[in-house]
């Protein structure tokens, strides 16, 4: 199985810092990444999906880069609606697997 | 509008067993490959199953191997999740999500599973 892993878990940052979050696969796994945005008690948000493609409707301060096992989403400008947790997911094969999370917190 | 609503959960004691439901509207269910992921309380997100847009090919995650089946109706624009013999473990919001991963993604707002005594 591939293995997902996020680092950090935990970021404080503060309204209009650049922040980045690193996905590190136990394999290669070419640009099959995608990156989600949750708040508490709702549904995951698609960011970015195959690595680098903005999702539709997702502002453009959200950036995916990376292949192979190094993935990286970098948020330019943080904004308050921005404070949330940050998950991949690799749909290389299966079973699909999800990083452990990294939650963004206001400094 | 595509919408994913998701029903069936509820409280169960371990043993027992439940059948979630996800009714689809909005776009050709028919044409999507659909999944099933489960997010445990104050916990991450963990992917459990998916299904072809023919039901021909179905995958599971380890831990529900044997003790769930992933089923559809595309007549019906349904998907189902059939879980036994549920365990403490098996506790969790459940989502649907529609061709996970991809840029035609949509997910429910998920049903919540207790298995407790």
């Amino acid at each position: 199985d591939i293995q997902l892993t996020q680092s950090p878990s935990f970021l404080s940052a503060s309204v209009g810092d650049r922040v980045s979050i690193t996905c590190r696969a136990s394999q290669g796994i070419s640009t099959y990444l995608a990156w989600y945005q949750q708040k508490p008690g709702k549904a995951p948000n698609l960011l970015i999906f195959a690595a680098s493609s903005l999702q539709s409707g997702v502002p453009s301060r959200f950036h995916g880069s990376g292949s192979g096992t190094e993935f990286t989403l970098t948020i330019s400008s943080l904004q308050p609606e921005d404070f949330a947790t940050y998950y991949c997911q690799h749909l290389y094969d299966y079973p699909i697997t999800f990083g452990q999370g990294t939650r963004l917190e206001i400094k | 509008e595509v919408q994913l609503v998701e029903s069936g959960g509820g409280l169960v004691q371990p043993g027992g067993s439940l059948r979630l439901s996800c009714a689809a509207s909005g776009f050709t269910f028919s044409r999507f490959w659909m999944s099933w992921v489960r997010q445990a309380p104050e916990k991450g997100l963990e992917w459990v199953a998916t299904i072809k847009q023919d039901g021909s090919e179905k995958y599971y995650v380890d831990s529900v191997k044997g003790r769930c089946t992933i089923s559809r109706d595309n007549a019906k624009s349904s998907l189902f999740l059939q879980i036994n013999s549920l365990r403490a473990e098996d506790t969790a919001m459940y989502f649907c999500a529609r061709s996970l991963g991809g840029s035609g993604v949509a997910w429910g707002q998920g049903t919540l599973v207790t298995v407790s005594s």
